[in-house]
């Protein structure tokens, strides 16, 4: 069965950086556009960014553009996100997800998600 | 950017009522709008993909509709396992990918 499993989240100072990890099994990770989703205590969803099948290319959302990179190694199944110049306002659960269609070079929607890494940014 | 906006807010049902959720679009989206289900605690779940598509394994109580700017998830005879909170997604145009503030379906 699918199973994305996130590591890496913590309490970090503002300023400074955090590694999330997000180990793939159960399926092709090679096959699958991954995202980073978030979401702030109590509050909705927000798309963070996304790594194609291959790593060919990658988006971000403004909010975290130029802080946060995306990245994959396919040879270990695992889909990461390095955080840098984390702000109070970063603190919230991190989920890594699969995109629904494989091979594909589009954003399509979130069919299995991993459950969560909380990350507190908080002097 | 594409916003999405979710109403109501806050649903009161009971058990085996209908529930109508609504999510409009600021700009059109065809039909490339999905629904998500959450529970406390948990991750969120795909329902249904391109406004009407249910996602595999998701229970035909759940049915959606719309096209362009305006969207419904229905959730028919309501479960005591479907009060959760409720979100839609578009993909129409990306980047960025958005979702809509959520819907929280409460006994």
């Amino acid at each position: 069965q699918v199973q994305l499993v996130e590591s890496g989240g913590g309490v970090v100072q503002p300023g400074r950086s955090l590694s999330l990890s997000c180990e793939a099994s159960g399926f092709p990770f090679n096959t699958y556009g991954m995202h980073w989703v978030r979401q702030a205590p109590g509050k909705g969803l927000e798309w963070l960014a996304v790594i194609w099948y291959d790593g060919s290319d990658k988006y971000y959302a403004d909010s975290v553009k130029g802080r946060f990179t995306i990245s994959r190694d396919n040879s270990k199944n695992t889909l990461y996100l390095e955080m840098n110049s984390l702000r109070v306002e970063d603190t919230a659960v991190y989920y890594c997800a699969r995109d629904r269609r494989k091979w594909e070079l589009l954003c399509d929607y979130f069919d299995y998600w991993g459950q969560g890494t909380l990350v507190t940014v908080s002097s | 950017e594409i916003v999405l906006t979710q109403s109501p807010a806050t649903l009161s049902l009971s058990p085996g009522d209908r529930a109508t959720l609504s999510c409009r679009a600021s700009q059109t989206v065809g039909t490339y709008l999905g629904w998500y289900q959450q529970k406390p605690g948990q991750a969120p779940r795909l329902l249904i993909y391109d406004a009407s598509n249910r996602a595999t394994g998701i229970p035909a109580r759940f049915s959606g509709s719309g096209s362009g700017t305006d969207f419904t998830l229905t959730i028919n005879s309501l479960e005591p396992e479907d009060f959760a909170v409720y979100y839609c997604q578009q993909r129409s145009s990306w980047p960025p990918l958005t979702f809509g503030g959520g819907t929280k379906v409460e006994i």
